[in-house]
C-alpha cells in the first residue's frame, strides 16, 4: 500500500511548468513526503523531498498543503527529457530505524513539444 | 563521486539456471536496499541491509532467492533456480543512514529475462 494517490497521467508542454499533484490524506507527523521519478527503464532517480515546508533544489519545487494532506511537485520549465514516471512516496520512520520505499503506479508525465 | 552501480545490465537465463547479480553501493553508505519490478507491476521492495546483516528481508519472494553482503560493501543477489516469472529489472539501492530523512540512491537496474 502505496499511501498515496496519484493520477496515472499527465501532459505538459515543453518550456511551461509541469505540476504533478498527490494526495496523502493519511500522512501521519514524522513521515516525509518524497518524490522519484523514473525515465523509461532506468533506475528510480530522486528528486526532492519535505516534512511541511515548501521546498526547492535544482530540479524542482514542492509544495506542501498546510494540513499536509496534499502536495505538489513542480517542474519549473519542463523538457523533453522530464518526460517519465513521477513517484509521490510517503516514508517515516519505522520501528528498528530502518526505512523502505514503498512504489505505488506513479503519474506518466509526458513532456509534449 | 560514483553512483550506485549494478552488473550484468542484462542477463538472459534459461528455466532452472542460476544467476547472481551484485551491486556496488555508493562509498561509505551502510544501508543497501534490493528492489524488482516484474512485467506490468509496481517496483517493489525485497530487502535490506546496514552494513553485511540483514535488517529486513520480507520482500523476499522464496528461498530461491539468496542475498549476501559479505563484509559490508557489495551485495550480491542469487536466484537458483531461476523460473520464468523471476523475470523483471532489479535495482539496488544504497543509503548513508536508515533514518527517515535519509535519501536512498538507485542504480539503473539488472534485467533478468528468464526463458
Amino acid at each position: 500500500d502505496a499511501k498515496t494517490t496519484q493520477p496515472p497521467s499527465m501532459d505538459c508542454a515543453e518550456g511551461r511548468a509541469a505540476n504533478l499533484p498527490c494526495n496523502h490524506s493519511t500522512i501521519s507527523g514524522n513521515e516525509y513526503v518524497y518524490w522519484y521519478r523514473q525515465i523509461h527503464s532506468q533506475g528510480p532517480q530522486y528528486i526532492i523531498h519535505g516534512l511541511k515546508n515548501n521546498e526547492t533544489n535544482e530540479m524542482a519545487s514542492l509544495i506542501i498543503t498546510e494540513d499536509r494532506k496534499s502536495s505538489t511537485l513542480i517542474l519549473p520549465h519542463a523538457t523533453l527529457r522530464d518526460t517519465a514516471v513521477y513517484y509521490c512516496i510517503v516514508r517515516g520512520r519505522y520501528s528498528g530505524g530502518y526505512q523502505k520505499v514503498t512504489f505505488g503506479i506513479g503519474t506518466k508525465l509526458q513532456v509534449i513539444p | 563521486e560514483a553512483g550506485v552501480t549494478q552488473f550484468p545490465s542484462h542477463s538472459v537465463i534459461e528455466k532452472g539456471q542460476t544467476v547472481t547479480l551484485r551491486c556496488d553501493p555508493i562509498s561509505g553508505h551502510d544501508n543497501l536496499y534490493w528492489y524488482r519490478r516484474v512485467m506490468g507491476k509496481e517496483i517493489k521492495f525485497l530487502l535490506h541491509f546496514v552494513k553485511e546483516s540483514k535488517q529486513d528481508e520480507s520482500g523476499m519472494p522464496n528461498n530461491r532467492f539468496l542475498a549476501e553482503r559479505t563484509g559490508g560493501t557489495y551485495s550480491t543477489l542469487k536466484v537458483q533456480p531461476a523460473e520464468l516469472e523471476d523475470s523483471g529489472v532489479y535495482f539496488c539501492a544504497s543509503s548513508l543512514a536508515a533514518v527517515s530523512t535519509d535519501t536512498q540512491y538507485f542504480g539503473p537496474g539488472t534485467r533478468l529475462t528468464v526463458l
